[in-house]
């Protein structure tokens, strides 16, 4: 099946420094990635969606100053989390969709898991 | 090599319960979570196993076996916004999460 990485897989930062997450579809091309984070054994909130190309769709309550999305390529979105604080510590995951509707399959990634000191 | 199976597709009749399997062989086990996906929408959590037996939340259930690698979501009383996608995932030992490729879970009247 297709395959989603992201790298790195852990990273430990200080306060106000930033972090960049990547996300690469391997075996496919994505035309949209989503990026979500997840709290522990909940749900994953969606915090952008990103075309290829183009700049990427918020979702209300997340900053696009402070979560920088870039989708440079058809198989690689980067999540940059600038000026990182304790309470951004979170899983990130993002996903990939190959194809343009919305009944087609996301594949998943791993995840990162990102501790702010 | 890490890996989860679940059926590609079920059908099933309003009002009837189906049981939707997930075998897994991962490197370590920290937990097991079930989502739900509707089609163009974001997962929204189920369940989440990480001892043996039975969680049942409503018309939502979820086992798991740890020695059998083996979970299973049951859903009672189908209704018809119930079908979706359903997503088996496993949490490794380096706490990351290994996903299955889906269910699409057909309801039909």
């Amino acid at each position: 099946g297709a395959v989603v990485s992201q790298h790195p897989s852990w990273v430990i930062c200080k306060s106000g420094t930033s972090v960049k997450i990547e996300c690469r579809s391997l075996d496919f091309q994505a035309t949209t990635m989503f990026w979500y984070r997840q709290f522990p054994k909940q749900s994953l909130m969606l915090m952008a969606t990103s075309n290829e190309g183009s700049k990427a769709t918020y979702e209300q309550g997340v900053e696009k100053d402070k979560f920088l999305i870039n989708h440079a390529s058809l198989t690689l979105s980067t999540l940059t989390v600038t000026s990182a604080h304790p309470e951004d510590s979170s899983f990130y995951i993002c996903s990939a969709r190959e194809g343009s509707g919305d009944t087609d399959t996301q594949y998943f990634g791993p995840g990162t898991r990102l501790t702010v000191l | 090599g890490q890996n989860i199976d679940q059926p590609t597709e079920m059908t099933a009749t309003e009002g009837a319960i189906v049981q939707i399997n997930c075998t897994y062989q991962t490197s370590g086990f920290n937990g097991l979570f079930w989502y739900q996906q509707h089609a163009g929408e974001a997962p929204t959590f189920l369940s989440y196993n990480v001892l043996d037996g039975l969680e049942e939340k409503g018309r939502f259930s979820s086992f798991l076996s740890r020695s059998k690698g083996y979970s299973y979501l049951l859903l009672k009383e189908l209704q018809m916004k119930d079908s979706a996608s359903y997503l088996c995932a496993v949490m490794d030992s380096n706490y990351q999460l290994i996903w299955g490729a889906g269910t699409k879970l057909i309801i039909k009247p």
